[in-house]
């Protein structure tokens, strides 16, 4: 039990189409970060969110967007949805920008089918 | 550039065998961090170990241990008497202290505990 959560845990959608997919990240914790992680392949990082403010961005086309709320809560948007957009969406929460070691925490991910 | 290589795609190892999984890392950073992360078929991103770059000593976790030979910059991760439950994709992974809290993913390796 990490106490990050994600929404939905699975949904499918239709090319062309918009999804967003939400993260409620562990108490405490100001940074939260998406990953994208393709069938058989390890997650890439998608972007980062520090006190609402994009704070890194991976090779992501703008397409991918997101936010963060002052509660620290999070959402994941992509638009113009690809057949290739179909992967497992994680959300990972951090305390601060500098703090790793083992205080980064995932949820157990969004199951996202293009179709 | 970061980098994870992880060469074993998968393996099969009896069970309350010992199991070593490879992980050789590239950065140009000179303080950063090695993660091990379990992924059952659920997709939750487990961690199970933690190694800094300046730690004289290996991590080691109850049954996981990291060993990690800078000079090599690998940072193998070893499970002492597998159980089935064992069984799932394990991934590398590395972050740097001096940036954000972005976490490069190797491919992954597939674990199989035979009974």
């Amino acid at each position: 039990e990490t106490g990050v959560t994600q929404s939905p845990t699975h949904l499918i959608k239709t090319r062309g189409q918009q999804v967003t997919l939400r993260c409620s990240s562990q108490s405490g914790h100001n940074t939260v970060s998406w990953y994208q992680q393709a069938l058989g392949q390890g997650p890439q990082f998608i972007f980062q969110y520090y006190r609402e403010e994009e704070n890194g961005r991976g090779n992501f086309p703008p397409r991918f967007s997101g936010l963060q709320f002052p509660n620290y809560s999070s959402e994941l948007n992509v638009n113009a949805l690809e057949l290739d957009d179909s992967a497992l969406y994680l959300c990972a929460s951090s305390l601060a920008r500098k703090d790793i070691q083992n205080t980064i925490y995932f949820g157990e991910g969004s199951w996202l089918t293009v179709v | 550039a970061q980098k994870i290589t992880q060469t074993q795609p998968g393996m099969f190892v009896q069970e309350k065998e010992a199991v070593t999984l490879d992980c050789t890392y590239d950065t140009s950073d000179p303080s950063y961090g090695l993660f091990w992360y379990k992924q059952p078929s659920s997709g939750e991103m487990i961690f199970l170990i933690y190694q800094g770059s300046y730690d004289q000593q290996n991590a080691t976790e109850g049954r996981y241990s990291l060993n990690f030979q800078k000079a090599r910059k690998s940072a193998n991760l070893v499970i002492s008497a597998s159980q089935l439950g064992d069984s799932a994709m394990y991934f590398c992974a590395m972050t740097s202290m001096n940036r954000d809290d972005k976490i490069i993913f190797g491919k992954g390796t597939r674990l199989h505990i035979l009974p």
